[in-house]
């Protein structure tokens, strides 16, 4: 079975530009987690569909960081501008079963903003 | 709000020593808890889980018991080996009675190093 796929791994971009990150789920899932997790710390959700819609985007920064899973599969997570505390890793994660709380994670995009 | 917290790193060990990693939470209801683990290059999987009080969860030679009275949810292995080492996090979600639940909420990680 394949796993939650990312892409890309790694970018460099300069404050104020813009980037684009892709998650594609693992097949069936219905439920998919945007998370940020800062060198030393703990991953943070900040956006968490179920299907296309959104369950919990309280801790999404919506001046800067937007989220879509336009058909229910595939998602793409948008920060623009970009700020210099926005270097992180961005990770995917899917769920099949909404009860069990069980993620599967993708190895993440890791953000550099210089 | 929701909340863990979990014994800072990072943890180095010898070989078949024993592992005690500390764990306890701050819920609004009745969470499930969780053990993540993030090996070298790899993302972050499950290693086990407990959904209610007194419930033992295992996987690898590691277990951790779900201490509602102490609010604690420590992961234990009685030896490790070299290939233990990796970043453990510990995470609570609250689940709801109608079904679902929310993202996952971890403490910040322990990053164990397992000696030869």
């Amino acid at each position: 079975e394949a796993g939650v796929a990312q892409s890309p791994r790694y970018k460099i971009i300069e404050k104020r530009q813009s980037v684009a990150f892709w998650c594609n789920p693992i097949s069936g899932h219905a439920t998919l987690y945007w998370y940020q997790q800062i060198l030393g710390q703990g991953p943070k959700l900040l956006i968490q569909f179920q299907n296309n819609g959104v369950v919990d985007d309280s801790q999404l920064p919506k001046d800067r960081f937007s989220a879509e899973r336009l058909k229910g599969v595939d998602s793409t997570l948008k920060i623009q501008p970009a700020k210099l505390e926005d270097s992180a890793v961005y990770l995917c994660a899917s769920s099949l079963d909404k009860k069990t709380g069980e993620l599967f994670f993708g190895e993440g995009s890791r953000l550099t903003v210089l | 709000g929701n909340s863990v917290t979990q014994m800072e790193g990072p943890v180095t060990l010898s070989e078949e020593a024993f592992l005690t990693i500390n764990c306890t939470y701050t819920a609004t209801g009745y969470p499930s808890l969780f053990w993540y683990v993030q090996y070298p290059g790899e993302g972050l999987q499950l290693l086990l889980k407990a959904t209610k009080a007194d419930d033992k969860g295992s996987n690898k030679g590691f277990e951790a018991t779900y201490r509602k009275e102490t609010t604690s949810f420590h992961l234990e292995k009685g030896s490790v080996q070299v290939s233990d080492s990796a970043v453990y996090f510990c995470a609570l979600t609250l689940m709801y009675s109608g079904g679902g639940a929310d993202g996952l909420t971890f403490g910040k990680g322990t990053h164990l190093i397992i000696q030869p």
